[in-house]
C-alpha cells in the first residue's frame, strides 16, 4: 500500500534515553518533514529535507537530529529524551513536482517521556 | 511573527451547514491549505487556495481573500463522520507550512 509508514506506533521512554523514530515513504517524494503535535498548539516543524542528502532546521529543532541517506527514509533521533518531548510525532512528505506541494502524513508516533 | 488564528471548537447539527474561519499573518504567502484530522489519526488534505475566491469540492468549499488574510472552510449537509478537527495552514515565503491549532468540530444528531 503506497504511503508513509512510521514506527513505533507508540513508545514510553525513560528520560535520558536515546530514541529513533522511523519514517519510510514509497511515493518517491523529494521532500520530507517531521512535526510534533501538542494539545492546543498547531503542528510545529522540527526538521525537514528537501531532497536526499540535505536537511534543514524547522521551528523547534533543539534536542532532535535527522538524516536523509536516501529518498525513502527520514529517521528522527532524540539524543537524550526529556519529558517536554512527550508529544505525537508526524512524518510527512511532498512532491516538489506538485505545484501545491501538498503534504501527506504518516499515522504518527505517540511518545511519552517519563 | 507568524500567526494563524481559528476558533478552538464549534458545534453544529447533522444535516446543517457550518463555516470555519481562519485568519493569518505570515511572512509571504504561497497558498493556504485545509486539512481534516480525526481524533487519534493523521491529518489528511482537504483543499488548497492560492488565488482569491471559492473552491468547491463536493460538500466542502474553501474561500480565500489574500487582501484580508482570511479564509473559511464551508461544510454542507453535515454528517456525523465530519466530526473532526480542521486545520488551517499557510505556506510562507520559504515554502514552509505554518499551522493553526485547529478547530474541533462537534456534530450533534
Amino acid at each position: 500500500i503506497a504511503g508513509i509508514t512510521q514506527a513505533p506506533t507508540s513508545q514510553i521512554l525513560a528520560a535520558g534515553r536515546r530514541m529513533t523514530l522511523r519514517c519510510t515513504q514509497d511515493m518517491r517524494h523529494n521532500a520530507m518533514y517531521w512535526y510534533r503535535q501538542d494539545l492546543g498548539l498547531g503542528l510545529r516543524l522540527i526538521h525537514y529535507s528537501n531532497t536526499a542528502g540535505t536537511t534543514g532546521k524547522g521551528e523547534v529543532p533543539d534536542g532532535y537530529s535527522v538524516s536523509r541517506a536516501n529518498t525513502d527514509d527520514f529517521p528522527l533521533t532524540l539524543a537524550s529524551a526529556v519529558p517536554s518531548q512527550t508529544s505525537v510525532y508526524f512524518c510527512a512528505s511532498s512532491d516538489s513536482g506538485d505545484p501545491q506541494e501538498t503534504q501527506y502524513f504518516g499515522p504518527g508516533t505517540r511518545l511519552l517521556v517519563l | 511573527g507568524q500567526n494563524i488564528d481559528q476558533p478552538t471548537e464549534m458545534t453544529a447539527t447533522e444535516g446543517a451547514i457550518v463555516q470555519i474561519n481562519c485568519t493569518y499573518q505570515t511572512s509571504g504567502f504561497n497558498g493556504l491549505f485545509w486539512y481534516q484530522q480525526h481524533a487519534g489519526e493523521a491529518p489528511t488534505f482537504l483543499s488548497y487556495n492560492v488565488l482569491d475566491g471559492l473552491e468547491e469540492k463536493g460538500r466542502f468549499s474553501s474561500f480565500l481573500s489574500r487582501s484580508k488574510g482570511y479564509s473559511y472552510l464551508l461544510l454542507k449537509e453535515l454528517q456525523m463522520k465530519d466530526s473532526a478537527s480542521y486545520l488551517c495552514a499557510v505556506m510562507d515565503s520559504n515554502y514552509q507550512l505554518i499551522w493553526g491549532a485547529g478547530t474541533k468540530l462537534i456534530i450533534k444528531p
